[in-house]
């Protein structure tokens, strides 16, 4: 089975401009969720589509968005860039739908995208 | 108080050594929790998971959960120089909602040969 494809790899981008980060999720899962990871704060959580749907939202501003299609490939779009963008960001699927507050099953990650802004 | 603690080490452990590596919650509903191993510029890959209070063995990896203590913790036995990477805990609060989960900021292992 394939895993999660996450393109592109790499990104250089100026202050200002915006972005589009894509993700496959493996075949079969229906959840996809985003996150950044920075050397300072860690991974952080961004947001996370099921069904076309954005169930959860982290603590980010607006600028950040993402969505979800009907295949359950999900994009994210960064807006006006800024330096403190710069970081990995993840794509991870997994195969339930989760069911609160029973267990959920694990989050499987993409290569990432390195964004650097300049 | 952080919502998913590790020590950032680094830990340095002999090889064939076992390391013992620790994670403490503070959110006493959770009831999903994860283990990944990161490599330096790679991304975090799933080792383990556990749900139950008890221990969980998957060949040189054992995952320990302890609810009361709200702590989990991952040993690995016969510790390797490829096992030197960076090892995240990851918990689902009941309170974040579903599939947002929490992320400690790692331990740094470093395996010695």
């Amino acid at each position: 089975k394939a895993g999660v494809t996450q393109t592109p790899r790499y990104l250089i981008k100026t202050r200002g401009q915006q972005v589009t980060l894509s993700c496959s999720p493996i075949s079969g899962h229906r959840s996809v969720s985003w996150y950044q990871q920075t050397p300072g704060q860690g991974l952080q959580f961004l947001f996370e589509y099921f069904s076309e749907t954005q169930r959860n939202k982290g603590n980010f501003p607006g600028r950040f968005s993402g969505r979800q299609f009907s295949n359950s490939r999900s994009e994210m779009n960064v807006s006006t860039l800024e330096l403190g963008d710069s970081a990995l960001y993840l794509c991870a699927s997994s195969s339930t739908p989760g069911r609160t507050p029973g267990p959920n099953s694990p989050l499987h990650f993409g290569n990432g995208t390195r964004l650097t802004v300049t | 108080q952080k919502e998913v603690e590790q020590n950032s080490g680094p830990l340095s452990v002999p090889e064939g050594a076992i390391a013992s590596l620790n994670c403490t919650y503070s959110d006493r509903g959770s009831q999903s929790f994860f283990w990944y191993r990161q490599y330096s510029g790679k991304s975090p890959e799933l080792i383990m998971f556990i749900y139950s209070n008890g221990d969980k063995e998957d060949g040189r990896f054992t995952a320990q959960l302890n609810k009361a203590s709200q702590y989990v913790s991952l040993l690995i036995r016969d510790s390797q120089p490829s096992d030197s990477a960076t090892y995240l805990c990851a918990v689902n609060p009941p309170t974040s909602g579903t599939y947002k989960y929490i992320f400690g900021t790692g331990t740094r292992l470093k395996v010695l040969a």
